[in-house]
């Protein structure tokens, strides 16, 4: 059974262009969640998402950042016109649903988002 | 919401000693309490987890303690050793739809030999 699976692992960005993080989730799990990890900083809860809906986005930044999970490929994370900020680990969890068993999150190996 | 809090942000322990590292948590809702060890580079790693029909978990050297009544829950390490360096990271979570895992800020251990 895979684990989770993200690309690319790295990614180098110049200022203003856009990234996109792709993350499939361990098979038969249908909850996706994204995080972002700064140098020597714990995990930042960013989206949670089900297939085709965002069930909480608290965490995302309101302008440049988006997601998605659609009903056939992998999960999205995009931020557009891309700023040095950005630059960080970006990780990639699934879990799967059922009694007991709904919030077991396992991690991808993460993007490392480098932006020039 | 949820806020967790986790102590010490640090510990350096000689190899053979135990570790603890201490949560709080403020939702006396939560009820799923995952443990991550993450290591240079790597991606995070399930290591223990505790629901909250329990108290205390053990695998191997690895234990983990529930206190629900004082929303605080720790990571117990016995017998340390070189490889157990990295950072752990305590959250909470509940069994219920649309709800988030909240992590702990992290602790970075170091088991020197």
């Amino acid at each position: 059974n895979a684990g989770v699976m993200q690309n690319p692992r790295h990614l180098v960005r110049r200022r203003g262009q856009e990234a996109r993080l792709r993350c499939s989730p361990m098979k038969g799990h249908s909850h996706v969640y994204w995080y972002r990890q700064l140098p020597e900083e714990g995990l930042k809860f960013m989206v949670y998402l089900q297939k085709e809906n965002i069930i909480d986005e608290s965490g995302m930044p309101k302008e440049r950042f988006s997601a998605e999970f659609p009903k056939e490929g992998p999960s999205i994370l995009r931020i557009q016109q891309v700023v040095r900020g950005d630059s960080a680990a970006y990780f990639c969890a699934s879990s799967q649903e059922g009694p007991g068993l709904l919030n077991t999150q396992y991690f991808g190996p993460g993007t490392r988002l480098t932006v020039l | 919401g949820e806020n967790v809090e986790q102590h010490p942000s640090t510990l350096s322990v000689q190899e053979g000693d135990s570790a603890v590292i201490k949560c709080t948590y403020s939702d006396s809702a939560s009820n799923y309490f995952p443990w991550y060890k993450q290591e240079l580079g790597k991606r995070p790693q399930l290591i223990i987890d505790i629901r909250s029909n329990v108290g205390e978990k053990k695998d191997q050297r690895i234990a983990v303690t529930l206190n629900k009544t004082a929303k605080h829950f720790s990571l117990h390490i016995t017998e340390t050793q070189p490889e157990d360096s990295a950072v752990y990271f305590c959250a909470a979570s509940q069994n219920t739809g649309g709800f988030k895992t909240i992590f702990g800020a992290g602790t970075r251990l170091f088991v020197k030999a």
